[in-house]
């Protein structure tokens, strides 16, 4: 089955800083490459995606790239805010079910 | 638009108690179902997901099982709850077909076993 690895496990960065999270994943054949902001007590909110033809999306200060050939993906978050604070989950997606990397914890520093 | 239900939104059972958590998806039909569990501070761990009525996968054996008793409901079962049964239930769906790959989360059930 797929497996998807995810670093850092935690990340501190001061306001304004750019954040990078990183992941690999195992599957040529996955497809499908969401991430998820989950805050503390709430549920995981899809915060942006990107399919396997597509190389990089971006979304205001937030952007993904994606190299098929060396099977991994990237999450930049620019300019952060205090609200960036949360917990960032990636997966993969293959055979109708989601492989969640383990998260990585983003605390945002006034 | 579709929204999800999850019910209740906390639960305090003992050890050895039954467990019935539900699911309900509106606005949507034939939805892929999903129930994950996220122990404290940890990861997401899918447990059963479902591409149609009556059709369960199961990713993980345990005491849990699941049921899909109607088009747009999923329903986690429990004979005997143990202490590691414990944590944050999170149902989700995605649409059939191409719409397939973006899933969408509940808003979880807390349960504490003790």
């Amino acid at each position: 089955g797929e497996n998807v690895e995810q670093h850092p496990s935690t990340l501190s960065v001061q306001e304004g800083d750019s954040a990078v999270i990183k992941c690999t994943y195992s599957d040529s054949a996955s497809n499908y490459f969401p991430w998820y902001k989950q805050e503390l007590g709430k549920r995981p909110q899809l915060i942006i995606d990107i399919r396997s033809n597509v190389g990089e999306k971006k979304d205001q200060r937030i952007a993904v790239t994606l190299n098929k050939t060396a099977k991994h993906f990237s999450l930049h978050i620019t300019e952060t805010q205090p609200e960036d604070s949360a917990v960032y989950f990636c997966a993969a997606y293959g055979d109708y079910k989601l492989s969640f990397g383990a998260g990585t914890t983003v605390t945002v520093r006034a | 638009s579709q929204t999800i239900h999850q019910w209740p939104a906390t639960l305090v059972q003992p050890v050895g108690s039954p467990l019935s958590l539900e699911c309900t998806v509106e606005g949507t039909s034939n939805p892929n179902l999903y129930w994950y569990r996220q122990a404290a501070g940890r990861g997401l761990q899918l447990l059963f997901y479902s591409v149609g009525i009556g059709q369960i996968s199961s990713e993980v054996p345990q005491n849990l099982s699941a049921s899909r008793p109607q088009d747009r409901q999923f329903i986690l079962s429990s004979k005997k709850l143990l202490l590691s049964d414990s944590g944050f239930y999170l149902c989700a769906w995605s649409g059939g077909g191409a719409s397939a790959y973006e899933q969408y989360f509940g808003p979880g059930t807390r349960l504490t076993v003790t």
